[in-house]
């Protein structure tokens, strides 16, 4: 089974700044998805970004840019610029084709500072 | 507004009583996934139906929970004989399944569950 692993609990940027929050999965599937999801306190899961497997090239979403290493089978958020807004768990998820079901990892909570 | 909504978005209820959550999810997306979410842990997968069909159930899934997508549109998600451990966010998911952007998964604001 895939496993999705955050291993920064929690974050903390300061504000205009940058910040990159870690994501390694375990998969032996040549093709997935990959997403960032972004939960802010009132809970309701926003998408950031994602990122499919058999591109190559990283994607972009205005401040946010991932840096994708299948072979190391790691995602990583960066988040440029970063705003109070932005403060939030953030979850990094593997969407299998298979199973048509998403793993999460256990989320890293961003903090960010005026 | 069209996105993923859920009802009730938040339950009290007592041990051992049943309780039901209705989900609503985006018009004309055929998947429709639930999951759950307790304090400090991410989404864990619960179900998932392509229209009516419910094709994956997690282990999670105990014999007290069922879960129906009668007409391939809303899905009801029902506890029977609730326990305190059941306390959790309840969250609906939906997707096209189809395009380029078909996998992507798009979230309600979740039923929130507390068994006293």
């Amino acid at each position: 089974a895939q496993t999705v692993t955050q291993s920064q609990p929690e974050m903390s940027v300061q504000e205009a700044e940058t910040v990159t929050l870690s994501c390694t999965y375990d998969t032996s599937e040549s093709d997935y998805y990959l997403f960032w999801y972004k939960q802010p306190p009132s809970r309701q899961m926003i998408l950031v970004i994602r990122q499919e497997a058999y591109k190559q090239q990283n994607a972009t979403e205005n401040r946010f840019s991932v840096n994708f290493q299948k072979a190391a089978k790691s995602f990583s958020l960066k988040i440029s610029d970063s705003q109070l807004g932005d403060a939030a768990m953030y979850f990094c998820a593997y969407y299998s084709y298979n199973n048509n079901d998403m793993r999460f990892g256990a989320g890293t909570r961003l903090t960010v500072k005026p | 507004d069209t996105g993923v909504s859920q009802d009730p978005r938040h339950k009290i209820t007592k041990r051992g009583q049943n309780v039901t959550f209705r989900c609503d999810p985006i018009s004309e997306h055929n998947r429709l996934y639930w999951y759950r979410q307790t304090l400090g842990q991410g989404p864990e997968f619960l179900t998932y139906f392509q229209n009516e069909a419910q094709l994956e159930k997690s282990r999670l899934l105990s014999d007290r929970f069922s879960a129906e997508r009668p007409k391939g549109s809303f899905s009801t998600l029902e506890i029977q004989r609730t326990e305190q451990g059941d306390s959790a966010m309840y969250l609906c998911a939906s997707s096209s399944g189809q395009g380029s952007s078909g996998n992507t998964i798009y979230f309600g604001e979740g039923s929130w569950l507390t068994v006293v």
